[in-house]
């Protein structure tokens, strides 16, 4: 299995609201990411677990929460956004080995609006 | 400050032709370099990546040339068909521990018919 799933694929929440976004991978891989995309540009980076312990964090609003509760999953909880965000989040795994590459596998994203 | 530089930002190939996509860096701490293709509404997918000790990488139709002395790297597709039209992205990452890929602002290819 050489997929990263993501769950929804799309979603529309107020800026009141509370959500979540889900990403799974069964590859194996001990770092696990999400980055957020707008329309044209790269992905950015916002956060980075390794070994189920947030590792980085570029800086994001607090709005943005994640949490690896296993090496399979990672979720990023959301809470009062502001229509800004509404970006591709993207989630990505690979390995942690040294001598390797190290690829980032990326999911299909969610679409987020925030009205 | 744009660690890696792309270029160009869009391009136009007929079918058949070839493509060619450029990226320059400054950070010579840098040791890996991949490029990764996205097409709309996906996530972005590997493609073919090289680390400074080769100078060329091959697979299928794409091939990456390195020149670690200009600090330059470029995709070139060969023979491109109107499914290689999609978003570019080159990218560089530096050795050790720390996994954040520095990206290039993208190159969306259309390859016509």
């Amino acid at each position: 299995d050489t997929e990263v799933t993501q769950t929804p694929k799309h979603l529309v929440m107020g800026m009141t609201n509370k959500k979540s976004l889900k990403c799974e991978q069964h590859m194996g891989h001990r770092a696990m990411y999400w980055y957020k995309q707008k329309a044209k540009k790269p992905p950015e980076l916002m956060f980075v677990y390794s070994y189920e312990k947030l590792s980085i964090n570029e800086s994001v609003p607090s709005r943005f929460s994640p949490e690896c509760p296993n090496s399979s999953l990672l979720n990023l909880h959301l809470h009062a956004l502001q229509p800004e965000d509404s970006a591709l989040y993207l989630c990505a795994s690979s390995q942690v080995a040294r001598s390797s590459y190290n690829e980032q596998f990326f999911g299909p994203g969610t679409r987020l609006t925030v009205l | 400050q744009q660690q890696v530089k792309q270029s160009p930002q869009s391009l136009i190939v007929q079918k058949g032709g070839i493509s060619i996509i450029n990226c320059a860096y400054e950070n010579t701490a840098f040791d890996y370099f991949p490029w990764y293709q996205q097409f709309p509404g996906k996530g972005p997918a590997l493609l073919i990546a090289i680390r400074p000790d080769v100078s060329e990488k091959k697979e299928g139709r794409f091939t990456i040339s390195f020149n670690k002395s200009a600090k330059q790297f470029s995709l070139h597709i060969m023979d491109s068909q109107p499914g290689d039209s999609a978003t570019y992205f080159c990218a560089a990452r530096k050795g050790g521990n720390n996994r954040k890929l520095i990206w290039g602002l993208g190159t969306s290819l259309a390859v016509n018919p």
